[in-house]
Order: C-alpha cells, then structure tokens, then sequence
C-alpha cells in the first residue's frame, strides 16, 4: 500500500453534491479498481480498468463515474444519483492476473 | 455477479486457539486471495494462492486451495491479539471479487 495513495482520507459533502475520490499509484500496475465497503457488506467492486482509456462496470456502478486518462490515476466520482453514499471507498492496484493492493481508503459521509 | 460464500461470519475465540474459515464458490477459478483488514484500514494481502492443491504459509498462517478450485480455507495457529480484525477471501479473474469477510474477536 505504499505505493497507492488515497486522497482525502475523510470527507464530507451536503447531499446532492458530485464528489470526487482522488488514487494514485507509483506502482506501474495495469489494473486499478474502486470497491465500496458498507458494514457488514464486505467490499463491493463498483468499477475496474484494467488498461488505460478504459474501464468497466462492477456490481454496484450506479451512481457512480471514473475516468482512466493516466496508468497512474483512477478518480471516482461519487454523483447525486447515488441514493446512499456514505461508505467507506478503496482503490486498488494489480498487475495481469496477480493480487492486489489497497490504499488507506477513504470515509466519504454525506450530511 | 458470482458468488463467494465465506464461514463464519464472525468468530470469537480465546487467545492461543486456533482459527479456521473458509470460502467457496460456484464456479472454478484461477487465484485465490485472502486479506486481513484492521479498522479504517485498507485489506493488506496475506496469502495468495495459484495453483489447485497448493499449500501455502505465512509465519503463523496457512492457506490452501482446494483441488477442486471451488474452495480455500485459511487457518491461523496460536492466535494473538493482533489477529483481531476482518478477514476475507478473494477470487480472480479478469476482476477481484471479495467474500463478506470474518470478523475474528479475541475474548479477554
């Protein structure tokens, strides 16, 4: 994980609000990914890319929006369409086919 | 989307037991993974696992895949405080899929 860095690590929007979840790795990895953790839930993929200028949806991408213009940076946009956006928010970094690594995450809370 | 199933959920244990969960799954995949993740936290990588039958350790952590490649489990010998936390299991394949977790307490 000290290569992935999550920004901020708390963060607080009025709903209604577009926010924006800031990953960036120094780890040359192909493979970025955004899961949501809700307790009790385990963590839940919302988006994944596995190369850059593309990317796909995971189970749960309503709501939510990414953009893979750079092989180091993977932000995620949390929309007002999201209808329960309070969670905990992880990115992800892999190679091809091998395991992944997470940064600190980050607390999004929707007042 | 594909279904992991990790057991138990939750486990409380005492200090020096030891600790034993597992996941399945329906269809067959390449890669097991399995994390441990402390509060606030992101899931650091404990052991990860290739090849169908594999037999894996880390210090005080075994994890095996199963020969039929629908399963894995993960033991944790003379548990210690620090093993509380959340552990999960993840499969591969073009993406990583997480089970729920197992939240392992350590009664005092």
């Amino acid at each position: 994980d000290g290569g992935i860095t999550q920004s901020p690590k708390y963060l607080f929007r009025k709903e209604g609000q577009n926010v924006t979840l800031s990953c960036e790795q120094n780890l040359n990895h192909d493979a970025m990914y955004w899961y949501r953790q809700d307790p009790g839930q385990g963590l839940r993929l919302i988006y994944y890319s596995q190369i850059v200028n593309d990317f796909q949806k995971g189970d749960i991408a309503e709501g939510y929006s990414v953009s893979r213009e750079k092989k180091e940076s993977f932000p995620l946009t949390v929309t007002s369409a999201q209808k329960n956006p309070t969670a905990f928010y992880l990115c992800a970094t892999s190679d091809w086919n091998t395991e992944a690594f997470f940064g600190q995450g980050t607390r999004l809370t929707v007042v | 989307g594909q279904q992991l199933n990790q057991s138990p959920q939750s486990m409380f244990i005492q200090e020096g037991e030891d600790v034993s969960m597992n996941c399945t799954s329906s269809s067959i995949f390449n890669t097991w993974l399995w994390y441990k993740q402390d509060p606030g936290e992101g899931p650091v990588l404990l052991i990860a696992l290739y090849k169908a039958g594999e037999l894996t350790s880390n210090g005080r952590l075994t994890a095996q895949f199963g020969i039929t490649r629908k399963d894995s489990f993960l033991n944790i010998s003379a548990s210690i405080p620090s093993d509380v936390g959340i552990y999960f299991c993840a499969r591969r394949d073009d993406k990583i899929i997480f089970g729920k977790g197992t939240r392992l307490h350590i009664l005092p």
